[in-house]
């Protein structure tokens, strides 16, 4: 399969902690990509890191890329409940003119 | 507009109907994607239409047919459908240039009985 393995594949912490999860992918890629999918709803881009950089932030959010590893890391730091959702990585794979996403991780935060 | 719309928002239909999804989106982007996703599963790739012509299909049965009459509007019309076509489909759009960064549309909720 050319999917991704996100891990861990579900994980539950309190609000005000920080949220690390992990994406490794197969392929040689041009960029790698982040979503967030609430539960039965549409996924919404969260961030995009090209295959020439290594970390990327946005508001709270901070990603790292490591090309020789074929992995990715999402930081989302000081959490809130709104943040509850299912977390995807997506590659645009060199030459491939599509997206191919990982498994996913299913974040809870507890108030 | 930073929108992609999708109709309906829920379907039931019997194996023998012909019914139609709809995807609408107003951002001018020129390539328009469907995918079918499972309860705790990614999304999964069906089509990828690319300035209105076909490019990707990603060994799709032929009970689902796309169309893509202009290059704001996407249909999926489906027919003859399983129970294990339930499932939530997904429309997406991306512009050129942009990395494939795709805008999702909040899916269509297909239950076939």
């Amino acid at each position: 399969s050319q999917q991704g393995e996100e891990d861990p594949q579900a994980l539950s912490i309190q609000e005000g902690e920080n949220a690390t999860m992990n994406c490794s992918y197969k392929t040689s890629i041009n960029n790698l990509q982040w979503y967030r999918q609430n539960s039965g709803r549409g996924l919404v881009h969260l961030i995009l890191i090209r295959s020439n950089e290594r970390e990327k932030h946005s508001g709270r959010l901070r990603v790292t890329l490591d090309t020789s590893k074929k992995s990715s890391s999402l930081l989302i730091t000081a959490s809130r409940a709104a943040d509850t959702a299912s977390y995807f990585c997506a590659t645009d794979a060199t030459g491939a003119q599509k997206l191919v996403f990982g498994q996913g991780t299913r974040l809870t935060i507890n108030p | 507009d930073t929108e992609v719309t999708q109709t309906p928002k829920h379907l039931v239909m019997g194996m023998t109907n012909k019914k139609s999804l709809k995807c609408e989106q107003h951002m001018g982007h020129r390539a328009m994607y469907w995918y079918k996703q499972k309860a705790k599963k990614p999304p999964e790739l069906m089509f990828v239409y690319s300035y209105e012509k076909l490019s990707i299909n990603e060994s799709v049965p032929s009970r689902f047919s796309p169309e893509c009459p202009n290059s704001s509007l996407l249909n999926l019309h489906l027919h003859a459908l399983q129970p294990e076509d339930s499932a939530l489909y997904l429309c997406a759009s991306s512009a050129p240039g942009r990395g494939l960064e795709q805008y999702f549309g909040p899916g269509t909720r297909l239950t076939v009985t």
